[in-house]
């Protein structure tokens, strides 16, 4: 079946530091890949998406580049705010017999300190 | 704000009832997807209609049943609860059934089962 698996959480960061948050993903066919963000007590919202290999997904100073040969959808900002502070999910979706599904991996909770 | 709407935020009841969930879609969205969150299993996949027909399934249990009306807005409906059934439900809408598509949250019912 499809899959997605990204780093365990939580993770915490000084402002300004570096971001990497793996994902890794297994599906049959040819999935499109997204990061959504939640923010405490709000729903989940999409920060950035790729469509098919090589592309690179960007949004608000994070990147993540849809990575056919290594399975991967490895999320990066070079530079976090506090803001940032948030959980993380990586997924990917198929389509098939008219729908379409996102399959979620875990999340990853981040926390940036001042 | 998603424009997705759902009501009730926070729903407190004993294990054997039964609650329903509902959901408003964006205004034109005609897919609605819903999704249990919990600690454990992360973000789950329940079901998806379009347009008022059940378009793909995924781990719902069988005391689970959802419904699309003419107006698209959508009801989950949770009966026999147990302890377990604790999570937050998330209702989403799109557009279509596209895999490019994204998909926009509503803020979650909490439901507790005591």
């Amino acid at each position: 079946g499809n899959s997605v698996t990204q780093m365990e959480g939580p993770v915490t960061l000084s402002e300004e530091a570096f971001l990497t948050i793996n994902c890794t993903y297994t599906a049959t066919g040819y999935p499109s890949l997204f990061w959504y963000v939640q923010y405490p007590g709000e729903g989940l919202q999409l920060l950035l998406k790729a469509t098919k290999a090589d592309d690179k997904g960007s949004n608000k100073g994070f990147e993540a580049t849809y990575r056919k040969e290594t399975t991967s959808f490895h999320l990066e900002k070079g530079s976090v705010q506090v803001s940032d502070s948030a959980v993380y999910f990586c997924a990917l979706s198929l389509s098939g017999a008219g729908s379409y599904q996102l399959t979620f991996g875990k999340g990853t909770k981040l926390s940036v300190i001042p | 704000d998603s424009g997705v709407t759902q009501t009730p935020k926070h729903l407190i009841t004993a294990t054997g009832q039964r609650v329903t969930l509902r959901c408003s879609p964006r205004s034109g969205d005609l897919s609605v997807y819903w999704y249990q969150q919990s600690l454990d299993q992360g973000l789950q996949f329940l079901i998806q209609y379009y347009n008022g027909e059940e378009r793909a399934k995924g781990n719902i249990l069988e005391r689970f049943s959802a419904q699309q009306f003419p107006d698209l807005h959508s009801e989950l409906n949770l009966s026999s609860l147990e302890l377990g059934d604790s999570a937050l439900y998330f209702c989403a809408s799109s557009v279509g059934t596209t895999p490019s598509g994204e998909l926009f949250f509503g803020e979650g019912s909490r439901l507790t089962v005591l």
